[in-house]
């Protein structure tokens, strides 16, 4: 079957920097995307890995390995304003995204 | 980037009654729209994917005669609510994609809040 797996929750402290994590299996595999979302929000596009790599872009990062199925974004100098949750969708064979179920950021002064 | 807009934002309609979502894309042709719902605290639900001048394809536990999609022209699809009881209280998310020329990303509206009294 298909699957995505990410955290639930992470906290990170203002200013530091965060890894979210993400595995996938997928019939086929067409790229992974990170989303952002705000709560009552529509998500909002992050980034797009569909080569292995690091792929950097301002203070957001998101790294791929296709050979171990298995995704992360980094945020760095976190903000306040970067609390919310992140959505990991790895597209599949159909071109259909598969989505995780989010991990909410929890972001600490 | 490219803009998907939704209409309305919010809703609130009596148990019975049948509820339209209009979902455009403002700057692009898209080929292919997907309608999500988001339950609180859960992951987006894909519902069903539409083809401009096809029949929508929804996924599976969707009923396709409750929730109406039309997707006539490159620029708008709707999803209709029909007899909407409390149960279909949700988050609606449209996507939108310009499929003619490879594009794989997915541009979402805002959204649109149906409650069900």
């Amino acid at each position: 079957g298909q699957n995505i797996d990410q955290p639930t929750e992470m906290t990170a402290t203002e200013g530091a920097i965060v890894q979210i994590n993400c595995t996938y299996q997928t019939s086929g595999f067409n790229g992974l995307f990170w989303y952002q979302q705000h709560a009552g929000e529509a998500p909002t596009f992050l980034s797009y890995n569909v080569l292995d790599g690091l792929e950097e872009k301002g203070r957001f990062s998101s790294f791929l390995s296709r050979s171990k199925g298995y995704s992360y974004l980094l945020l760095k100098e976190l903000q306040m304003k970067d609390s919310a949750s992140y959505l990991c969708a790895a597209m599949d064979s159909n071109y259909q995204l598969i989505w995780g179920a989010g991990t909410k950021l929890i972001i600490k002064p | 980037g490219a803009v998907v807009s939704q209409h309305p934002s919010r809703v609130i309609c009596k148990s019975g009654t049948s509820v339209k979502i209009e979902c455009r894309s403002l700057d692009f042709q898209a080929t292919t729209m997907f309608w999500y719902r988001q339950f609180p605290k859960k992951s987006l639900m894909l519902m069903a994917t539409s083809n401009e001048g096809s029949k929508a394809t929804y996924e599976q536990g969707v009923e396709k005669d409750k929730f109406l999609i039309n997707h006539a022209s490159l620029t708008l699809s709707t999803l209709t609510v029909t007899s909407a009881h409390p149960e279909d209280s949700s988050f609606y998310i449209c996507s939108a994609r310009d499929s003619s020329g490879g594009d794989v990303e997915q541009f979402f509206g805002p959204g649109t809040r149906l409650t069900v009294l």
